[in-house]
């Protein structure tokens, strides 16, 4: 129930490509759902987020897509770039008043030149 | 400015010693969290304190203990090191917004400790 499940594991995309990870919970009560960027000995770094009540946000190639029946979100990197190459989490965070984000596994996103 | 500090960056220490991870953050927030990231890249929580409270305690060892002298101050002491408590250790802070579900983390940049 507290799991977030994301996939690929690993992406490689040509430049120029869109990138697509997908992402999906089980429980309800989470309210909010971020994505972090990290670089290669760098903390992660806000993205993009999504709240339940919106099916979609974009913020420049980058886009949420959110679908509450089915309880999955996924980001999309339009016009992928090798500056894109990072590993990507998706992230819940478990209702409000709470302070817990539960953190999918990563993707890790390399974008050839 | 940085704006979630931790040091030190990199840690490298034997079996059985003890040592800690000081983390500091200039953003006013009210919540800091302790996140551990393994050679896998997961990001697990460990501990959150909002305006100096413990108010999330994960299973973690005994020998994990956090202190947050202040709200901008989150440090971690880890008692008797093991190899398994090789990872790289995030600190993060965040403010709560009453009424508001998101809050965003700020992450630092992270300590790694190696264990030998």
């Amino acid at each position: 129930q507290q799991q977030v499940k994301q996939s690929p594991q690993s992406l490689i995309v040509q430049k120029g490509g869109i990138s697509i990870i997908n992402c999906a919970y089980e429980n309800t009560a989470f309210d909010y759902f971020p994505w972090y960027q990290q670089f290669p000995g760098k903390g992660p770094a806000l993205l993009i987020a999504i709240r339940p009540d919106v099916s979609e946000k974009k913020e420049g190639r980058f886009t949420i897509s959110f679908n509450k029946s089915a309880k999955q979100f996924s980001l999309h990197i339009m016009d992928s770039q090798p500056g894109d190459s990072a590993t990507y989490f998706c992230a819940a965070k478990g209702g409000r008043g709470t302070y817990k984000y539960i953190f999918g596994t990563g993707t890790r996103l390399k974008v050839l030149a | 400015d940085t704006a979630v500090s931790q040091t030190p960056k990199y840690l490298v220490t034997q079996m059985g010693n003890d040592k800690s991870i000081k983390c500091e953050q200039n953003l006013g927030h009210d919540t800091m969290y302790w996140y551990k990231q393994d050679s896998k890249k997961f990001l697990k929580i460990m501990f959150s304190y909002n305006n100096k409270e413990l108010i999330i305690n994960e299973t973690v060892p005994n020998r994990f203990s956090p202190k947050s002298p202040d709200k901008a101050h989150l440090n971690l002491h880890i008692n008797s090191l093991e190899l398994g408590d090789s990872a790289v250790y995030f600190c993060a802070s965040s403010q709560t917004k009453p009424n508001y579900s998101g809050n965003t983390i700020y992450f630092g940049e992270g300590s790694w400790l190696t264990v030998v």
